[in-house]
């Protein structure tokens, strides 16, 4: 089992859908939680940080974690064409980060 | 959010010879940097961990003596592509762990540099 999971799509969805995007994580150690957004040919950005269970809310944006299950979420409300790229979750403990593949989201106009 | 600072951006070569990769940060001091390389459509490989001041961490299978890091100081790692070949051509990625203040612990990325080598 990898130690962490996503689904990688590709997730086409009509513009002003929500967006739900997934992971799921097998180290109970890790305690922080991120969402990176990579265009095409960029590095990634950072867009959400969080630690431990919880919800962040940041615009349009959502970061759900659950530890108990492993599993955290980012919602992305009113989704935009701009908001098309590939979602990446990476979670650490203490020094070592570890990413998911990523999931490549399409929001069609 | 913090900036990172990759360069070049895009760099084509001959078969053979070197090239180096820059990665900066601009506005706060990193002790650890990493870099990665990325295929078409995948995920990020991270390919070694670089201290500032101590040699770098390679993951398994990566070549030291064919990808050459050097983290010199708190704001800059280099990675250089010796004897490059047409199958080191991907993007590489770096990214830089804040070691002090507000932007401690998190990671924050180059804008990555693709290297096509012919």
């Amino acid at each position: 089992q990898k130690e962490v999971e996503q689904d990688p799509g590709p997730l086409s969805v009509p513009e002003g859908a929500i967006v739900s995007l997934n992971c799921t994580y097998s180290n109970s150690a890790f305690q922080y939680f991120m969402w990176y957004r990579q265009y095409s040919r960029k590095g990634p950005e950072l867009l959400m940080y969080t630690y431990s269970s919880g919800n962040k809310e940041d615009g349009r944006f959502t970061a759900q974690v659950d530890k108990s299950s492993k599993y955290i979420s980012l919602f992305i409300r009113d989704s935009q064409p701009s908001d098309s790229a590939t979602y990446l979750c990476a979670m650490r403990d203490g020094q070592n980060f570890v990413f998911g593949p990523g999931t490549r989201l399409s929001v069609l106009p | 959010g913090a900036v990172v600072s990759q360069h070049p951006s895009w760099v084509i070569c001959k078969s053979g010879t070197s090239v180096k990769i820059e990665c900066r940060s601009l506005d706060f001091q990193a002790t650890t940097m990493f870099w990665y390389r990325q295929f078409p459509k995948q995920s990020l490989m991270l390919m070694a961990t670089s201290n500032e001041g101590s040699k770098a961490t390679y993951e398994q299978g990566v070549e030291k003596d064919k990808f050459l890091i050097n983290h010199a100081s708190l704001t800059l790692s280099t990675l250089t592509v010796t004897s490059a070949h047409p199958e080191d051509s991907s993007f590489y990625i770096c990214s830089a762990r804040g070691s002090s203040g507000r932007n401690h612990g998190e990671l924050f990325f180059g804008e990555g540099s693709r290297l096509t080598v012919l």
